[in-house]
């Protein structure tokens, strides 16, 4: 399977732990892009990355959050300290260069659920 | 006032039959368009980019109105697995993330 790869597909901690959601492009994709979508809700972009560089984190809460994408491996999206509102699918997408004109490819998703 | 904003329905609608979906955005300055589907909040599943000239891809049909900021999407001949929720998506030019409409979910019925 060539596509996006997020893993773990479900993802289940205690409030005051850490979740760490990992991201796979697609093959030839060093573009990656990070999505939220809470309970009843719409997607929310969170970041966008390069390898090894953070280009946009506008949509990324100002703490507890953080995200990378290294020279190897795939891209993680760190959160510490859970609480109950961070309960979400987290989406991962990929594209090849970043253009505008450019769609993007949606992994199957990271499902949080905080205890 | 939502960047992207989506009836969010439902529709309901016999096998069949045709349908629209219409879906309006904010800023001016947006870049490119998408249709996107997404089936009981699994991963989102592009359907197809939008032109200004209107793009046809089997049974879909899209256009972009840039001087009314409106995008519609229309199904004909529906068939029951196109029950699902249609995002607007509009990728705007500070950056390369996409802005999503909150969807609007078709129900298509035997």
């Amino acid at each position: 399977n060539a596509g996006v790869m997020q893993n773990p597909r479900h993802l289940v901690r205690r409030r005051g732990q850490e979740a760490r959601l990992r991201c796979s492009p697609m093959k030839g994709h060093s573009h990656v892009y990070w999505y939220r979508q809470l309970p009843e809700e719409g997607l929310k972009f969170m970041v966008y990355l390069q390898k090894e560089n953070i280009i946009d984190e506008s949509g990324m809460p100002k703490e507890r959050f953080s995200a990378e994408f290294p020279k190897e491996g795939p891209s993680i999206l760190r959160i510490q300290q859970v609480v109950r509102g961070d309960s979400a699918a987290y989406f991962c997408a990929s594209s090849p260069t970043g253009s505008f004109n450019q769609p993007q490819h949606f992994g199957d998703g990271t499902r949080l659920s905080i205890l | 006032r939502k960047e992207v904003e989506q009836d969010p329905g439902p529709f309901n609608v016999p096998e069949g039959a045709t349908v629209a979906f219409n879906c309006t955005y904010s800023n001016s300055a947006s870049q490119s368009f998408f249709w996107y589907r997404q089936d009981c909040r699994k991963e989102p599943k592009l359907l197809m980019s939008v032109y200004s000239s209107g793009n046809e891809d089997g049974r879909f049909t899209a256009q972009l109105n840039r001087a009314s900021q409106y995008i519609s999407l229309l199904i004909r001949d529906s068939k029951l697995s196109d029950s699902a929720t249609y995002l607007c998506v509009v990728m705007g030019n500070a950056g390369n993330m996409l802005t999503f409409g909150g969807g609007t979910r078709l129900m298509v019925k035997p």
